[in-house]
């Protein structure tokens, strides 16, 4: 069964400073990839997504996520943290087949300091 | 109006009693889902429905029933409320068509949150 693992529950940032969100996801083959995100009393909004080709992909907000096959991940990344990106982020998967739904991951709280 | 709507958006309950969360969507899309939310877990799928005639249970359906009265609309039920089932719960749609850009994206509604006392 396909598994998606958040290994940090809550990360405290600097404003100004970067930003890594692990994701590590179990799946037999390699499955679509997804990041969300949760502000606080909101919905949840997709920040970026892979499929297939290029591994390093580009989301809104300045949010990037590199796909690395070898090691099962797919980490969200931002070079400058501002005081809005404190919010709750989800790794997501979906299988291949059309047959299925998205399972999440547990969550990483982000809070950032001044 | 918003693309996917939940009501009611807060509702609080007694133990046994049975109560219904609705959401209907105004986005044309097939595929309908339940997720409940809790801290430290996550999203988790409670039910999900890929047409009128098909639904499907996901990791943790006990507890809950849902309706698929239209295309547009999926209601989840629990039959007989327990403290363990406050959460808070989200409706999501997406759209089958062959674009996996689309079955895969999913529109979240704003959520309902959950008490049972």
């Amino acid at each position: 069964a396909q598994s998606v693992t958040q290994p940090d529950i809550h990360i405290t940032v600097s404003e100004g400073a970067s930003l890594e969100l692990r994701c590590n996801y179990s799946y037999g083959a390699t499955p679509y990839l997804f990041w969300y995100v949760q502000s606080p009393g909101q919905g949840l909004q997709l920040l970026l997504k892979y499929f297939s080709g290029d591994t390093l992909v580009q989301g809104i907000k300045g949010f990037e996520a590199e796909f690395k096959r070898s090691q099962s991940s797919f980490n969200l990344r931002k070079p400058s943290v501002h005081w809005s990106d404190a919010a709750e982020y989800f790794c997501a998967v979906g299988a291949r087949q059309a047959g299925t739904a998205l399972i999440f991951g547990k969550g990483t709280t982000l809070s950032v300091s001044s | 109006d918003a693309d996917v709507t939940q009501t009611p958006r807060n509702r609080i309950t007694k133990t046994g009693k049975r109560i219904m969360l609705e959401c209907s969507q105004t986005k044309g899309h097939d595929r309908m889902y339940w997720y409940r939310q809790d801290p430290g877990l996550g999203l988790r799928l409670i039910y999900y429905s890929f047409d009128v005639k098909d639904i499907n249970k996901g990791e943790i359906s006990d507890g809950y029933s849902v309706s698929r009265q239209a295309q547009a609309k999926f209601s989840l039920s629990l039959e007989s409320a327990i403290p363990n089932q406050t959460a808070l719960y989200f409706c999501a749609t997406s759209d089958s068509s062959s674009s996996t850009d689309r079955y895969y994206g999913y529109t979240f509604g704003s959520g309902t949150r959950l008490t049972v006392v």
